[in-house]
């Protein structure tokens, strides 16, 4: 089955303590992606990659890191995470960066951060 | 902030009745997509439209899109119960970058 996972999907934290979601898709795609989603604020783009070791930042990358080594890999470090990075995380592939296709979404992490 | 906006930011309609919800976004576009979803889970993709085209249909679902005012609209046609969600916009610009960009969304409630 064509998919995005994520995991884990449920994470409490304190501040400080370093974490990785990792991010994982079965298409090929080379289009990778995270998202923030907060109340009021829709989605938010952290980050992206547009293929295997090319990777860009998006609207709010501040105190987020991502890796691209793999194709099928997309895995979101936050090195010190803070409360403010509370919120729901979105990976998401499309098959290219540019082009007109949809972007398959994973499951979502929820991240709390105390 | 490049995000996009929509409105209303919440509609609450009868089953049967048409639901329609607009975007606007602030930079030119590839194409623009809309999106549901289902109280916190993963979006789903509902339809495509290409900055040459003007409107789509699929389904009960009607987009239209006017680049000249940056702006779409998303029509649901005999609303179900079912279509209860929150509906985004998202955009990917010419820029020269693979930004994407999504709208604040609007939450639909469609009463049985």
């Amino acid at each position: 089955e064509a998919q995005v996972t994520q995991n884990p999907r449920y994470l409490i934290t304190v501040t400080g303590k370093k974490l990785t979601v990792t991010c994982s898709q079965n298409m090929n795609h080379e289009y990778m992606s995270w998202y923030r989603q907060d109340p009021g604020l829709g989605l938010r783009q952290i980050y992206y990659s547009m293929n295997v070791e090319v990777t860009d930042k998006g609207d709010v990358p501040e105190g987020y890191k991502v890796s691209r080594k793999e194709k099928r890999n997309f895995p979101l470090i936050l090195e010190s995470p803070s409360p403010n990075q509370t919120s729901l995380y979105f990976c998401a592939s499309r098959p290219l960066a540019g082009g007109p296709d949809e972007q398959y979404f994973g499951p979502g992490t929820r991240l709390t951060v105390t | 902030s490049q995000q996009g906006e929509e409105d209303p930011q919440a509609l609450s309609i009868q089953e049967g009745e048409n639901a329609t919800m607009n975007c606007s976004y602030k930079t030119s576009i590839n194409n623009l997509q809309w999106y549901r979803q289902n109280s916190g889970r993963g979006l789903v993709h509902l339809i495509l439209i290409r900055s040459n085209e003007r409107e789509k249909h699929s389904g009960r679902l009607r987009v239209t899109l006017d680049t000249s005012k940056k702006s779409s609209s998303l029509l649901i046609t005999a609303s179900r119960a079912a279509d209860t969600a929150s509906y985004f916009c998202a955009t990917d610009a010419t820029s020269g970058t693979y930004k994407y960009i999504f709208g604040t969304g609007t939450r639909l409630k469609v009463l049985a």
